[in-house]
């Protein structure tokens, strides 16, 4: 898992509440990425930034936010607008562009 | 636009028999190919990647990687399998641009059986 830490590891929600899922790497990468991995399914992207202060949507970015202020950490909150997120979430950092991607070990949410 | 496939939802393989899993792709230009493995609630970890070079790319715990570029394939493998290398394989492609973005396959689960 390398130098990408996620917390918590499970997580419980009510429907209706926004969560924040927190992100932090210590690898000096520029890019940070955060996907969604569904049972028996790939990864999905949600949203990606290559650069501190900016920020892409991915390929299924609606009803999730990110923030990337700082370098080391881009936090990916959950918003009730997103109809079915119980799923286990996945943050990466690369040194950006094409290069490997790391993974952090990942946070799995459940909307009760 | 690129893509990347793994056509085997599952693989099964006896201990001790070499392994392999496939992956083909499509991308404009030069690929660079990665494997990562995916062990139960975990994140995924980098095994190996081709960008140039030597078609053949060895990796973590023992395995390879064959780049065919005529095929455009690069099916993953290992010589002898181990009981601990039952898990779930990704391959990703991306192009060379800065501007390309890594897509992932939808997984091939390994299992092996002693």
């Amino acid at each position: 898992d390398g130098g990408i830490t996620q917390s918590p590891k499970y997580l419980f929600r009510k429907e209706g509440q926004n969560v924040t899922l927190s992100c932090e790497q210590n690898l000096n990468h520029d890019a940070m990425y955060w996907y969604r991995q569904d049972p028996g399914q790939g990864l999905r992207l949600i949203y990606y930034s290559q650069i501190v202060n900016d920020f892409q949507k991915g390929d299924i970015a609606e009803g999730y936010s990110v923030s990337r202020e700082k370098k080391e950490s881009f936090p990916l909150t959950v918003t009730s607008a997103q109809k079915n997120p119980t799923a286990f979430y996945l943050c990466a950092s690369s040194s950006g562009g094409s290069d490997t991607q790391y993974f952090g070990p990942g946070t799995r949410l459940t909307v009760l | 636009a690129q893509s990347v496939a793994q056509p085997e939802d599952q693989v099964n393989v006896a201990e001790g028999n070499p392994l392999t899993v496939k992956c083909t792709y499509s991308v404009s230009g030069n690929p660079y190919l990665f494997w990562y493995v995916q062990y139960p609630n975990r994140g995924l970890q980098f095994l190996l990647k081709y960008i140039t070079g030597d078609n053949l790319v060895k990796g973590s715990y023992g395995f390879e990687a064959e780049f065919n570029k005529s095929q455009t394939s690069f099916h993953l493998k290992k010589p002898s399998a181990l009981v601990s290398d039952s898990a779930l394989y990704f391959c990703a492609v991306t192009g060379w641009s800065s501007a390309s973005k890594i897509i992932f396959g939808s997984g091939t689960r390994l299992s092996i059986r002693p």
